[in-house]
């Protein structure tokens, strides 16, 4: 069965680093989509990407934060200066076009993200 | 921004019995629910989904029902296993958003016990 994979699993970085976070959406969905989960919190959503664009953004997704399509199979966020706060743990979700399962998205298995 | 609640935070149910998750919306413009399961150190895994037109959707063992005019849904477990146990999360999806964001509920942590 196709899945979301997701890369690295967890990743430690230095506050003030950058860091790129890896999704490998399933090869036939067009929509994208990054989420991230504090510890003990919600899911909250990030950003939709949909024709190598952003559809919508949240406020958490400032200019430290952008996404990026580089090829036909992977989808990247990058965070350009690390803070504290954004240590959490951040699912890619993609989803198909149209169809009955419109509204069904697809997470991968989350990066853990630690900013020391 | 408390759209989407689930109220209790933990649920345990006794193997073979009914669990009954429940969730409430604020946003009348919200208009496809859904419910994921997660597992520790794993992402959330689609369940089951109900379009606003609908009051319930049914799929083997899990069945959500939708009451729009009190703005709860639930989502019903019958009869749960141990496998069950993980946390629920309760999430809906706006008809204007193009993008379909999803907006999740704080999640309910189901404990099936043998």
């Amino acid at each position: 069965e196709p899945e979301v994979t997701q890369t690295p699993s967890h990743q430690v970085t230095q506050m003030g680093q950058e860091v790129i976070l890896r999704c490998v959406p399933i090869s036939n969905h067009l929509y994208f989509y990054w989420y991230r989960q504090i510890l003990g919190q919600k899911v909250e959503f990030l950003v939709s990407f949909y024709n190598n664009e952003i559809s919508e953004k949240s406020e958490i997704f400032d200019d430290q934060f952008s996404v990026e399509r580089p090829d036909g199979s992977n989808f990247t966020l990058k965070i350009r200066s690390t803070k504290l706060e954004d240590s959490a743990m951040y699912f890619c979700a993609s989803k198909t076009p149209g169809g009955t399962l419109t509204y069904e998205q697809y997470f991968g298995p989350g990066t853990r993200l630690t900013v020391t | 921004d408390q759209q989407v609640k689930q109220n209790s935070p933990s649920l345990s149910v006794q193997e073979g019995r009914i669990s009954i998750l429940n969730c409430d919306y604020t946003n009348s413009m919200f208009d496809y629910f859904l419910w994921y399961k997660k597992y520790p150190a794993e992402g959330p895994t689609f369940l089951i989904s109900i379009s606003s037109i609908k009051d319930k959707n049914e799929d083997g063992r899990f069945t959500v029902f939708l009451n729009k005019s009190a703005k709860h849904l639930s989502l019903h477990i019958v009869p749960s296993q141990p496998g069950d146990s993980a946390v629920y999360f309760c999430a809906a999806s706006p008809f204007y958003n193009q993008g379909g964001k999803l907006i999740f509920g704080q999640g309910t942590e189901l404990s099936v016990k043998p």
